[in-house]
């Protein structure tokens, strides 16, 4: 089945740097999403992404849908101490089934 | 919040039994999704429901069973459960079933097969 390879596995910052995850697939999507889940809570949609080569932000969040539709990256600037959480990345197939990635773990520190 | 709740919000249950989790999707949503996820892991896609019918369904065998009712709240079933079976599960909501489409997630059920 499709499988999506998402890093680094977890990081750890000092509050006000940048930081950037990714995700690679073997397959194509036709979309790609970047979710943030806090404990005891549903993720929570950040940036959805439609085309390929497309590059969106949403405050301090920028996200790029891959060229080859494989990939995308999600970067946070400056970051803060709500950020901490966990990220995952989905990507949408033809038929509107979504495959989640294995999350990054993002703890900052103040 | 979402809008979207589920029940219980937590259960134990024996190895071989039942389970009926519930979803109430947003106002306006025709479209819920359930979500399997694994401790330290991404959610893992169920099956999707739209206007009452299944609309797709991931790797998971026949003892994993839903429905939508006409108000489109849903319920996941679970048979003859296993250790395995114990993670959060998460239903989604959302207004139709295009790709892309906003899904607002519920807060999850935590199951737990002992």
């Amino acid at each position: 089945g499709q499988q999506l390879n998402q890093s680094p596995q977890s990081m750890f910052i000092q509050e006000g740097e940048d930081v950037s995850m990714n995700c690679t697939s073997s397959s194509i999507f036709n979309t790609w999403l970047w979710y943030k889940q806090d404990p005891g809570e549903g993720p929570v949609l950040l940036i959805a992404l439609y085309k390929a080569g497309e590059l969106t932000s949403n405050g301090r969040l920028t996200a790029q849908f891959g060229i080859t539709r494989k990939d995308s990256f999600l970067n946070i600037s400056a970051s803060i101490p709500s950020d901490v959480g966990i990220y995952f990345c989905a990507g949408l197939d033809n038929a509107g089934k979504s495959t989640f990635g294995d999350g990054t773990t993002l703890t900052v520190k103040p | 919040e979402t809008g979207v709740t589920q029940s219980p919000t937590h259960l134990i249950k024996t190895r071989g039994q039942q389970v009926t989790l519930r979803c109430s999707s947003q106002s306006g949503h025709n479209t819920v999704s359930w979500y399997q996820q694994a401790l330290g892991q991404g959610p893992q896609f169920i099956f999707q429901y739209y206007r009452e019918e299944e609309n797709g369904r991931g790797n998971f065998p026949p003892r994993f069973s839903g429905l939508q009712f006409p108000n489109y709240s849903s319920e996941l079933n679970v048979n003859a459960l296993e250790l395995d079976d114990s993670a959060l599960y998460l239903c989604a909501s959302s207004i139709d079933t295009r790709a892309g489409t906003e899904a607002f997630f519920g807060q999850g059920t935590r199951l737990t097969v002992v």
